[in-house]
């Protein structure tokens, strides 16, 4: 199985801020993925990478963009943070390289944007 | 656009009653099956998945799905439910070769009254 790390449990930011979310696998597989979960609404797919500097926009990009320079870490990145960003941040990788085992997923970062 | 639609925003149960979610999917080639849980204050754990073979599958702490394919669902059932299973309910579906990413339904949350 792999596991997945994710910086921050919690995180409280001001309206406008650049923040950065960060998150590690322990094994070396390609794809890694950011979703964000909502009530009522799920998990939305934000990002994914399946690769090292390859990224792919999912659901609901706007707003976001991602950086992958190494394979064991996929860092989101809100350029500028607004307040309907407020969410629960999952950052998810596949149990093995080709992507065909089931997610794992970290404990997630709550945002509050103020 | 693929979807996947869970039909029960949220369940109320006794203990020892039956569970049955409800989970349809919109795509008609070939998928992956999942449902996930997330306990409260706990990251998402895999319950089950279906990939291929007996479309009745189990999981852990007793629950099972079953994948009708001509009725493109992913029902999870337990036979009878313990206050322990207050919980946050996920069905998945990831499409074949599309780089392994995720669908995810709305969610539906159990709170099971002891």
């Amino acid at each position: 199985d792999v596991k997945v790390t994710q910086s921050s449990r919690y995180l409280v930011k001001r309206t406008g801020e650049k923040v950065f979310l960060e998150c590690v696998q322990d094994m070396d597989h390609e794809n890694m993925f950011w979703y964000r979960q909502d009530p009522g609404l799920g998990l939305r797919l934000i990002y994914f990478s399946y690769d090292v500097k390859m990224k792919e926009k999912g659901d609901i990009p706007e707003g976001y963009s991602v950086s992958r320079e190494k394979k064991e870490r996929f860092s989101l990145i809100l350029e500028s943070a607004s307040t309907n960003q407020t969410s629960m941040y999952l950052c998810a990788a596949p149990g093995d390289s080709f992507g065909e085992a089931e997610a794992f997923f970290g404990q997630g970062t709550r945002l509050t944007v103020v | 656009a693929q979807s996947v639609s869970q039909h029960n925003h949220h369940v109320i149960l006794s203990e020892a009653a039956s569970l049955e979610l409800g989970c349809n999917y919109s795509y008609g080639g070939t998928v992956n099956l999942f449902w996930y849980v997330q306990y409260p204050g706990q990251h998402l754990q895999l319950l089950l998945k279906y990939f291929s073979g007996d479309p009745l599958v189990k999981g852990i702490k007793g629950f099972e799905a079953e994948f009708i394919k001509s009725k493109f669902s992913f029902n999870l059932r337990k036979p009878s439910v313990q206050w322990s299973d207050t919980a946050e309910y996920f069905c998945a579906v990831r499409i074949y070769n599309q780089g392994g990413k995720l669908i995810f339904g709305q969610g539906t949350e159990l709170s099971v009254k002891p």
